[in-house]
């Protein structure tokens, strides 16, 4: 099957401080990886889109300066919250997919506090 | 606009007993719409995905159905399990190839013994 994995699961950091979450793909090479916040109760928020080599493609709203992601290989992304404030606590989740593939698996998933 | 919703919202049901999960989307043009279950603190995990022409799919005791015509899909789930409560999210791609996918809101299935 095809594995996502996050480091780490959960996080407390303290503010301004900054945090890197991992995702890797750990039995198959993933040309894009997607970078999701979820809420409590909510569905998942498309942060930003790494492809492999470039540079992300962040949404609307969403401070790249802030949210800094890498993808430098084909199997690991990581996304940096940098100057963490009580309000970006929340839960990350990444998801890669195949290379020509639509199938997007997800990663387990981060719980961030930042007190 | 492309949208995707889900209904009910939130869902209780007897250990053993079976249940069915609305979505009804807007996007077009459509692709492929996929069921998750996310456990809660966990990353969603693919059920089943239909394209344009499947009308139904089963992974054990999951059943999803598509109808394009009307832009509606369901999840039946049978003989319900605790193991069973998670939120269940409906996804929908407009393209084969791209990186959109549109998000239900969910339908969270909390399964009492």
């Amino acid at each position: 099957g095809a594995v996502v994995s996050q480091h780490p699961s959960w996080v407390i950091c303290k503010s301004g401080t900054s945090v890197k979450i991992e995702c890797r793909s750990l039995d198959f090479q993933a040309t894009t990886m997607f970078w999701y916040r979820q809420f409590p109760k909510q569905s998942l928020m498309l942060m930003a889109t790494s492809n492999e080599g470039s540079k992300a493609t962040y949404e609307q709203g969403v401070e790249k300066d802030k949210f800094l992601i890498n993808h430098a290989s084909l199997t690991l992304s990581t996304l940096t919250v940098t100057s963490a404030h009580p309000e970006d606590s929340s839960f990350y989740i990444c998801s890669a997919r195949r290379v020509f593939n639509t199938e997007a698996f997800f990663g387990q998933g981060t719980r961030l506090t930042v007190v | 606009k492309n949208q995707v919703e889900q209904s009910p919202q939130s869902l209780i049901i007897l250990e053993g007993k079976n249940c069915t999960l609305q979505c009804n989307y807007t996007v077009s043009p459509f692709s492929n719409l996929r069921w998750y279950k996310q456990d809660t603190g966990r990353g969603p995990v693919s059920l089943t995905i239909m394209t344009f022409s499947e009308n139904t799919k089963s992974n054990g005791r999951y059943t999803a159905t598509l109808d394009a015509d009307t832009k509606q899909s369901s999840l039946h789930i049978t003989a319900s399990q605790l193991s069973d409560s998670a939120s269940y999210i409906c996804v929908v791609s407009p393209t084969n190839t791209g990186n959109q996918f549109y998000f239900g809101t969910g339908t969270s299935l909390t399964v009492i013994p």
